[in-house]
């Protein structure tokens, strides 16, 4: 089936610092990604939605200047938290739909998540 | 506007028992939805969805859920629940862009 990875799986950083997640789609191609946050014991919250070659969409109250997103391939999206500060710390989740499967194809693909921890 | 919602926050069955996570939901046009597993640390596993078709869908590891468009719910139910089967669950409903909504998650807990 579909597999979609993560990288880094976790990651330890600095306040102040900034972090790249990368997103990709290992079998498929992936015009639209999508990324998630998910705080302990809660549900996943949708950030924004990662398009191949174009901006980003990014839901209402998500700061698209602090959540960098680039989608620069059909397999790869990145997620960019800059000027991480501890209350950015989170579980990251992406997600990726199959760009070849018609569009009554709904099933999404979702990576294993990469857990942030900001001191 | 799509939203779910998971009414209990946990859930307890003994093993070989049957299990129901409950889910109920609201949007606007057709109901697509969806259920996904996610064990600790891990992202999300899909284990079924209804997008048209007979109300009683199966998925994956003998989960099934049953459409009920009167009460607007997604039950998920297993006839004879695993220990394996405790995990997280999340009910979800897909708009027309392919967004996904995710209920609050229902933690179940399968005792031998």
């Amino acid at each position: 089936g579909a597999v979609v990875s993560q990288h880094p799986s976790w990651v330890i950083c600095k306040s102040g610092t900034s972090v790249k997640i990368e997103c990709r789609s290992l079998d498929f191609q992936a015009t639209t990604m999508f990324w998630y946050r998910q705080f302990p014991k809660q549900s996943l919250m949708l950030m924004a939605t990662s398009n191949e070659g174009s901006k980003a969409t990014y839901e209402q109250g998500v700061e698209k200047d602090k959540f960098l997103i680039n989608h620069a391939s059909l397999t790869l999206s990145t997620l960019t938290v800059t000027s991480a500060h501890p209350e950015d710390s989170s579980f990251y989740i992406c997600s990726a739909r199959d760009a070849l499967a018609g569009s009554s194809t709904d099933t999404q693909y979702f990576g294993p998540g990469t857990r942030l921890t900001v001191l | 506007a799509q939203s779910v919602a998971q009414p209990e926050d946990q859930v307890n069955v003994a093993e070989g028992n049957p299990l129901t996570v409950k889910c109920t939901y609201s949007v606007s046009g057709n109901p697509y939805l969806f259920w996904y597993v996610q064990y600790p640390n891990r992202g999300l596993q899909f284990l079924l969805k209804y997008i048209t078709g007979d109300n009683l869908v199966k998925g994956s590891y003998g989960f099934e859920a049953e459409f009920n468009k009167s009460q607007t719910s997604f039950h998920l139910k297993k006839p004879s629940a695993l220990v394996s089967d405790s995990a997280l669950y999340f009910c979800a409903v897909r708009d027309d862009f392919n967004k996904f909504y995710f209920g609050s998650g229902t933690k179940l807990n399968v005792k031998p």
